[in-house]
């Protein structure tokens, strides 16, 4: 079983729509979250921190249920900027080893 | 401008040629980590360092190098490349406190390589 899963997508979403996703993760150890974003096969970026009690930035808003050890990423009123590669990841027990999801796809179409 | 920076961005080569992929970060952050992306599997760890001479193993070690002399560099060298590693590699770099894991990771431009 992979560390870090992900449905692949891609989904295909009007502007303006709400689409959300999950991640789930094996290690119920792991304490750091993490949603990246990557644009295109460049480099991934810091999307944002997954905290307990969930967290908003703009119009992204993600989640944290260690009873069922998944995350979610919710992107609501969609821009057509948002399309890209999201990519969730995990911690790994105490040390500094990052688990990497392969990436969910979000496609935003006008 | 805060940065990590990776030569060569793109490099074909033949199988057996030792090669060295660079990586600089201007940040004085501890800890570097080289990854490698391949279709559907995610990013995978292939060395990590978390400060001047000290490295460790990640993921996909095997027909890996790597060295850590200054904060800065954390080169990459392949001594005999082969086919199957060809792939898309990330260098990160981040802080790093002892004991707290959460930092942001902060990544080079990829390197794009093909081993024929």
């Amino acid at each position: 079983r992979k560390e870090v899963e992900q449905d692949p997508g891609p989904f295909n979403v009007p502007e303006g729509a709400t689409v959300a996703f999950n991640c789930t993760y094996s290690n119920s150890a792991s304490q750091s979250f993490f949603w990246y974003r990557q644009d295109c096969r460049k480099e991934p970026k810091l999307l944002m921190s997954v905290y307990s009690s969930g967290n908003e930035d703009g119009r992204f808003t993600a989640q944290l249920n260690r009873a069922s050890q998944y995350i979610s990423l919710l992107i609501r009123d969609s821009k057509l900027s948002d399309s890209a590669t999201y990519l969730c990841v995990v911690n790994r027990d105490n040390d500094y080893k990052l688990s990497f999801g392969a990436g969910t796809t979000v496609t935003v179409r006008a | 401008e805060a940065q990590v920076t990776q030569n060569p961005r793109y490099l074909i080569t033949v199988t057996g040629k030792k090669l060295t992929v660079t990586c600089s970060q201007n940040m004085n952050h501890e800890y570097m980590s080289w990854y490698r992306q391949d279709p559907g599997l995610g990013l995978r760890q292939i060395y990590y360092s978390m400060n001047v001479e000290v490295t460790d193993k990640g993921d996909v070690p095997e027909g890996y190098k790597v060295s850590r002399k200054e904060k800065r560099n954390f080169p990459l060298i392949l001594e005999s490349p082969s086919p199957n590693q060809t792939s898309l590699y990330f260098c990160a770099s981040s802080l790093y406190a002892s004991g707290n894991p959460s930092y942001e990771q902060y990544f080079g431009p990829g390197t794009r390589l093909t081993v024929t």
